[in-house]
């Protein structure tokens, strides 16, 4: 029982590439998230998935695309990377929204030059 | 809208010193209040939890108490111990559609 795995650890872009992060979690969870981790900001929820085949804005969209593949998988991808989006990503799992405990994955962290 | 506010670290304390993070809300109606931890280079993980007024949630020795008259869910642990150095995440769900929001976290570092 892996938890929530992302792919990949560490990445290095230059402005305007693009790249996905990938996320899977083998609980069987309905909800899944990403956010980002700034120094002093705390996590800010970027996408989220309330169940399968749904899609929602959090706090900071913009500059990020979604797709939930299935119940497992929740992708995140910047279609042309900038400095601003340099951050540690983090993917969470949840059995529902709401109250219920989030299982985060080990993160990935991001540098955009 | 919704936040969290939590003290300022970084908090250092010797091994067996008495801890307490403040962590004040503002919310609409009546939220759920949760204690994550991150360890170094890991992701959060749930620490504690207590979903209504005069609920203490606790986990490994560390406590937390919802108060609402007073819109707070301070952590605290009577002894630390050099293991328990990671940062602390306060969080509110208030309901419905609402998402979790999370503090900014608090740095803490215990030395032996």
């Amino acid at each position: 029982n892996a938890g929530v795995t992302q792919t990949p650890k560490f990445q290095v872009l230059k402005t305007g590439q693009s790249m996905t992060l990938q996320c899977a979690q083998d609980m069987n969870h309905n909800s899944m998230y990403w956010y980002r981790q700034d120094p002093g900001m705390g996590l800010r929820l970027i996408y989220y998935s309330a169940s399968e085949g749904t899609t929602d804005k959090g706090e900071v969209p913009n500059g990020y695309n979604v797709s939930r593949l299935n119940k497992r998988e929740f992708s995140l991808r910047l279609e042309s990377a900038a400095p601003s989006q340099t951050s540690v990503y983090f993917c969470a799992s949840s059995e529902r929204s709401g109250a219920y405990e989030q299982y985060f994955g080990p993160g990935t962290r991001l540098t955009v030059t | 809208g919704n936040s969290v506010t939590q003290m300022e670290g970084p908090v250092t304390l010797s091994e067996e010193a008495f801890l307490t993070i403040n962590c004040t809300y503002t919310a609409t109606g009546y939220p759920s209040l949760f204690w994550y931890v991150q360890y170094p280079g890991e992701g959060l993980q749930l620490l504690l939890k207590a979903t209504k007024a005069d609920d203490k949630g606790s986990n490994k020795g560390f406590e937390a108490t919802y108060r609402k008259e007073t819109t707070s869910f301070h952590l605290e642990k009577g002894s630390v111990q050099v293991s328990d150095s990671a940062v602390y995440f306060c969080a509110l769900y208030s309901g419905g559609y609402q998402k979790v929001t999370f503090g900014t976290g608090t740095k803490l570092q215990v030395i032996p």
